[in-house]
């Protein structure tokens, strides 16, 4: 099972759509949670980090839940710009990163 | 303040070629990596540096050497190059022992194909 799991997608949304990713993580000792952005054939960015109450920048919401070991992105009012692969990271030593989830925003 | 830049770009080899990926940082960074990133495969460890003169071996470490020996520069050697070593490698860099944001910023990556 690998480390970090994500559905790869693609998410194909129109614009003004809300879309969800879901992300799960095998380690339960993990200590800090991101999302990262990669546009095609580009470096990653980082996103946004998440934070155990869950954190909203703008039009995107990251959650977390221990319990069942999974964190979400929440996009709303999908921009065509929003297209790109989002990556789910976790760090229980160092950084590891799940296989990245595509979405698409179509006119 | 050119954040982290990687040279070369593109690269193609012959199998058995060696070749060295330059990767430098101008934010005084303790830690650096180095990343390969394939089709379905998200971004692999390959080894990374804690601080200068140091490296440690990460998720796939095998046929890549490494060296740091300027704070600033993280050098990723490949030997005698193979096939399954066609990939996009990402290098990055991080702040000292922050494990709560620890943002990593990456490099723009080298392409490298072996034939």
């Amino acid at each position: 099972r690998k480390e970090v799991e994500q559905d790869p997608g693609p998410f194909n949304v129109p614009e003004g759509a809300t879309v969800a990713f879901n992300c799960t993580y095998s380690n339960s000792a993990s200590q800090s949670f991101f999302w990262y952005r990669q546009d095609c054939r580009k470096e990653p960015k980082l996103l946004m980090s998440v934070y155990s109450s869950g954190n909203e920048d703008g039009r995107f919401t990251a959650q977390l839940n221990r319990a069942s070991q999974y964190i979400s992105l929440l996009i709303r009012d999908s921009k065509l710009s929003d297209s790109a692969t989002y990556l789910c990271v976790v760090n229980p030593h160092m950084l590891t990163f799940g296989g990245g989830t595509r979405l698409m925003v179509k006119p | 303040n050119a954040g982290v830049t990687q040279t070369p770009k593109f690269r193609v080899l012959k199998t058995g070629q060696s070749m060295t990926l330059l990767c430098a940082q101008d934010m005084n960074h303790e830690y650096m990596y180095w990343y390969r990133q394939d089709p379905g495969m998200g971004l692999r460890l390959i080894h990374y540096s804690v601080g200068e003169g140091t490296t440690a071996k990460g998720e796939v470490p095998d046929g890549y050497n490494v060296s740091r020996l300027k704070k600033q520069n993280f050098l990723l050697g490949l030997e005698s190059a193979a096939p399954s070593q066609t990939s996009v490698y990402f290098c990055a860099s991080s702040s000292f022992g922050d494990r709560v944001t620890d943002t990593q910023y990456f490099g723009p990556g080298t392409r490298l194909t072996v034939l």
